[in-house]
C-alpha cells in the first residue's frame, strides 16, 4: 500500500514572495504519478501540477513547480511570487500507472496555505 | 460546460436514515469514483467504477453500495446512515483506464449524520 506524507499542517507567506510545500511518499513502485491539488475555500478539487515519475525534469505550471526526488521520494511544490488567490489546502497525491489503477489517488493529509498582504 | 455535477450539496440524517448522493457528468468519460474527506485527512476512495457496467471497492467501501446508472451517472447510497459517515463526499470523472488520466471534481456533498 502506498503512503502519502504531509509533514507541515500549516504554512504562510507573504504576498509575492516563494514558498514550498514538502510532501514525500513511500511506495514499492516504479511507475507512477504525483500530483499537487488546490482546495480553495469553495471545496473544488484543482490541480496544480503532475508529475510522471519516469521524467527525470522536474514539472512546471507558470508559478508552479515541483523538486522531485525519486530516490528520496520527495515531491516539493514551490509557488513563486504567491498571490492572496494561492491562499487553499494543497494536497500532495500518488496514482499507480497501469492497469486499473487510474484515477485511484492516494492523499496526503493536506497543508493549509495562507498569503498575506 | 458543467463538468462533474454532485447533488445535494448539503444534507443532514439522522442515525440509520438512508439517502443517495447522485453525480453526473458530461465529459464522455468512462470513469468515474467517490471520494470521501474527513477533517485532517485527504480524501480516500470508497468506490469507483473504471468503465459503464462495472463497479469495484476502493479503500473505504464499508456502508455503502453504489450504482452505475449510465455512462454519465454514478450514485452513492447510504444504507443505514451513522455518524462515523459524516464527511464531505466528492465525486470524480476521468478519461479511459489505460491511458494517463487526470481527474475532474465536482463541488462536494456536505454530509451529516446525527
Amino acid at each position: 500500500a502506498q503512503t502519502v506524507t504531509q509533514s507541515q499542517p500549516e504554512m504562510s507567506v507573504q504576498e509575492a514572495e516563494t514558498v514550498t510545500l514538502s510532501c514525500t511518499y513511500d511506495t514499492s513502485e516504479n511507475n507512477y504519478y504525483l500530483f499537487w491539488y488546490k482546495q480553495p475555500p469553495s471545496r473544488q478539487m484543482i490541480l496544480v501540477i503532475r508529475q510522471e515519475a519516469y521524467k527525470q525534469q522536474n514539472a512546471t505550471e507558470n508559478r508552479f513547480s515541483v523538486n522531485f526526488q525519486k530516490a528520496a521520494k520527495s515531491f516539493s511544490l514551490k509557488i513563486s511570487d504567491s498571490q492572496l488567490g494561492d491562499t487553499a489546502m494543497y494536497f500532495c497525491a500518488f496514482m499507480r500507472a497501469g492497469g486499473t489503477s487510474y484515477g485511484k489517488l492516494t492523499f496526503g493529509q493536506g497543508t493549509i496555505l495562507t498569503v498575506h498582504p | 460546460n458543467a463538468g462533474v455535477t454532485q447533488t445535494p450539496k448539503f444534507q443532514v440524517l439522522k442515525t440509520g436514515q438512508s439517502m443517495t448522493l447522485q453525480c453526473a457528468q458530461d465529459m464522455n468519460h468512462n470513469s468515474m469514483y467517490w471520494y470521501r474527506q474527513d477533517p485532517g485527512m485527504g480524501l480516500r476512495l470508497i468506490y469507483y467504477s473504471a468503465s459503464e457496467g462495472t463497479t469495484d471497492k476502493g479503500e473505504v467501501p464499508n456502508g455503502y453500495n453504489v450504482s452505475r446508472l449510465n455512462k454519465r451517472e454514478f450514485s452513492l447510497r447510504l444504507e443505514s446512515a451513522a455518524p462515523s459517515q459524516t464527511s464531505v463526499y466528492f465525486c470524480a470523472s476521468s478519461e479511459e483506464a489505460g491511458q494517463f488520466e487526470k481527474l475532474f471534481f465536482g463541488s462536494g456533498t456536505q454530509l451529516s449524520v446525527l
